[in-house]
């Protein structure tokens, strides 16, 4: 398998800034993707690393260490609609093809 | 655009009936896959199809059978399918299972109720 670990669950208020972070296995290392994914719909994109260092996008950032096999989804200045699941899938084993982690459900509270 | 449509978003079934599950891509992309999901759990990887071909199959049973009939669609044929088949399908397409940044993006899903 990929061995990807992320945390089952977080929670976080309204407004502040949270962080998922993601291991994964480093042998054949080819990308790391973060996906949003609402309950009962599909999995969207947010982001995709390949090179060590931070990749922003808006609220959303995605940080990568491949030395480490460690990533991480930075969330800021959270909204409810954040609330969701954040999967993480790594590209590894020589293949281009992504296995995702558990998924991390995070739940943004007033 | 990168829309991927799948019909029908539900489906009820017994467990003799014969159905399939269609998706529709129109980005040109040469990959495209099934997965399933359960609630709480993570998409797992059923079928791959790389430049209308079947590359990799993870041990799915016989009773799921994936057809490409061209570059832009994908079936899923549901045959003989048990309660424990219910959960969420995923269609999803990439550029290309053979090179470097190979998102995925996804459809909507179909929802599957096994009776």
């Amino acid at each position: 398998g990929q061995n990807i670990d992320q945390p089952t669950e977080m929670t976080a208020t309204e407004g502040a800034i949270v962080q998922i972070n993601c291991t994964y296995q480093t042998s054949g290392f080819n990308g790391l993707f973060w996906y949003q994914q609402h309950a009962g719909e599909a999995p969207t994109f947010l982001s995709y690393n390949v090179l060590d260092g931070l990749e922003e996008k808006g609220r959303f950032s995605s940080f990568l260490s491949r030395s480490k096999g460690y990533s991480y989804l930075l969330l800021k200045e959270l909204q409810m609609k954040d609330s969701a699941s954040y999967l993480c899938a790594s590209a590894s084993g020589g293949s281009y093809i992504p296995t995702f982690g558990r998924g991390t459900s995070l739940i943004v509270h007033p | 655009d990168t829309e991927v449509t799948q019909t029908p978003k539900h489906l009820v079934m017994g467990m003799t009936n014969k159905k399939s599950l269609k998706c529709e891509q129109h980005m040109g992309h040469r990959a495209m896959y099934w997965y399933k999901q359960k609630a709480k759990k993570p998409p797992e990887l059923m079928f791959v199809y790389s430049y209308e071909k079947l590359s990799i199959n993870e041990s799915v049973p016989s009773r799921f059978s994936p057809e490409c009939p061209n570059s832009s669609l994908l079936n899923l044929h549901l045959h003989a399918l048990q309660p424990e088949d219910s959960a969420l399908y995923l269609c999803a397409s990439s550029q290309d299972t053979g090179t470097g940044e190979n998102t995925q993006y996804f459809g909507p899903g179909t929802r599957l109720t096994v009776l």
